[in-house]
């Protein structure tokens, strides 16, 4: 069974304070993708990366997938408010090429 | 922005009743998919549609569930007799291929 655990499960945290999340797997991932999810609604996809090692910076927010394409963090920089929610990590290609494998997710609270 | 669309935002229904929940996919995509996610859990993947058949389903997509493109434009969800177990947010979500799928805001089923 492939999956993608992530960690914490839950952070809460000072304005302009930097954090990071990660998402583990024992699976090779063809590529990685991070969502965002307030309550109610549908996931937003933030970030797809692709290459082993690969850096994308959207803002204040930097994804790196993991040289050896099982692993990926998410590193946010000065949080604030506003980056409150849900992030989830889904991996593409693994065992399936159409089926998403999911992480938990990480609920994140940013306090003014 | 395109953007999926679904309908209805919410339906409640009685157990044993039939449910249609309908998207509208980002029109250039090519790959569609239904999610579902029951309350405080994580997302997970149900079916994915390409060139008009079913390419990849899970062991929730039983015998109850189906799947349509009827016109070219929507996609909707069937499930013939629903359970109370089915209570869950059902998302849709579109994708062009690998890198990322945009999902649509939800419709969140009741069954009772």
């Amino acid at each position: 069974t492939q999956l993608l655990e992530q960690s914490p499960q839950f952070l809460s945290i000072q304005e302009g304070e930097n954090l990071t999340v990660y998402c583990n797997s024992s699976s090779v991932f063809s590529s990685l993708q991070w969502y965002r999810q307030e309550p109610g609604e549908g996931p937003v996809l933030l970030v797809t990366v692709v290459t082993g090692g690969e850096v994308k910076k959207l803002k204040r927010l930097t994804f790196q997938f993991g040289d050896a394409r099982k692993d990926s963090s998410l590193h946010i920089t000065a949080a604030q408010p506003g980056d409150t929610g849900l992030y989830l990590c889904a991996g593409e290609g693994g065992r399936s090429n159409y089926q998403l494998i999911w992480g938990a997710g990480t609920k994140l609270i940013i306090k003014p | 922005e395109p953007e999926v669309t679904q309908t209805p935002s919410h339906q409640v229904t009685q157990m044993g009743q039939e449910v249609i929940l309908r998207c509208v996919p980002i029109s250039n995509h090519l790959y569609f998919y239904w999610y579902r996610q029951i309350l405080g859990q994580k997302v997970e993947f149900l079916v994915s549609f390409y060139n008009n058949e079913i390419s990849e389903k899970s062991e929730i997509f039983d015998d109850q569930f189906s799947v349509e493109r009827p016109d070219g434009s929507n996609f909707t969800l069937k499930i013939r007799s629903t359970k109370l177990e089915d209570s869950a947010m059902y998302f849709c979500a579109s994708s062009r291929g690998t890198g990322g799928a945009f999902f649509g805001q939800g419709t969140r089923l009741t069954v009772v």
